[in-house]
């Protein structure tokens, strides 16, 4: 059964730090991982969609990558700042392109200015 | 404007007593999903659905109802709610399954008493 984890559970980085979030999973036949941002009292937001023979995606200030063979994402913040202050998620879909989805539990990131 | 809709966003009822979380969007998209999101275990998917008349369990669909009747909509049912099922609720669709990202609705919060 597909578990995932995330470390840190939460981090606290002066603003303009570059960092670095973690995200591991069991089993390697993903189809594609996902990372998210969620607000609190709020839904998620999706941040960048990586498929399962990409190495990594980029958007802006962020960049995601996956070593699937190792079960192992980073979602990548470069020059942090306040407004990034909000957990992040990362999710793996299973082996089709329809199929189950895994949350991992989630990292807290608390940027101060 | 592009969006997935739930209804109620708030509900508190009684435990037995029948209920149902609208979810709609409004982008022809294929794959929709249900979420619950509890402290501690995070994200964990109910049911998905790849298309009309097309759905499947995720990792926790005990106690839970769904149909897919319309492209459109993916009401989630609870015939009989206990305490257990209080939870923030999340509906997600998306255009190509596993091809693009998942896009959530605002959440409905439900107290079971």
């Amino acid at each position: 059964k597909q578990e995932v984890t995330q470390i840190p559970a939460a981090l606290s980085v002066p603003e303009g730090e570059n960092l670095v979030l973690n995200c591991s999973f069991t089993d390697s036949a993903i189809y594609n991982l996902q990372w998210f941002r969620q607000d609190p009292g709020k839904g998620l937001t999706s941040l960048l969609l990586i498929q399962s023979s990409q190495r990594e995606q980029t958007s802006g200030r962020l960049n995601a990558s996956l070593d699937k063979s190792s079960g192992r994402s980073t979602l990548y913040i470069a020059a942090s700042q306040p407004g990034d202050s909000a957990t992040y998620l990362c999710a793996v879909m299973g082996e089709t392109s329809y199929d189950k989805v895994i949350f991992g539990p989630g990292t807290s990131l608390s940027v101060i200015p | 404007e592009a969006q997935v809709t739930q209804n109620p966003r708030y509900l508190i009822t009684v435990t037995g007593k029948k209920l149902t979380v609208t979810c709609s969007q409004n982008m022809n998209h294929e794959y929709m999903s249900w979420y619950r999101q509890d402290p501690g275990l995070g994200l964990r998917q109910i049911y998905y659905s790849m298309n009309v008349e097309v759905t499947d369990k995720g990792d926790v669909p005990e106690g839970y109802k769904v149909s897919r009747k319309e492209k459109r909509n993916f009401p989630l049912i609870l015939e009989s709610p206990s305490p257990n099922q209080t939870s923030l609720y999340f509906c997600a669709s998306s255009p190509g399954g596993g091809t693009k990202t998942q896009y959530f609705g605002p959440g409905t919060r439900l107290l079971v008493l």
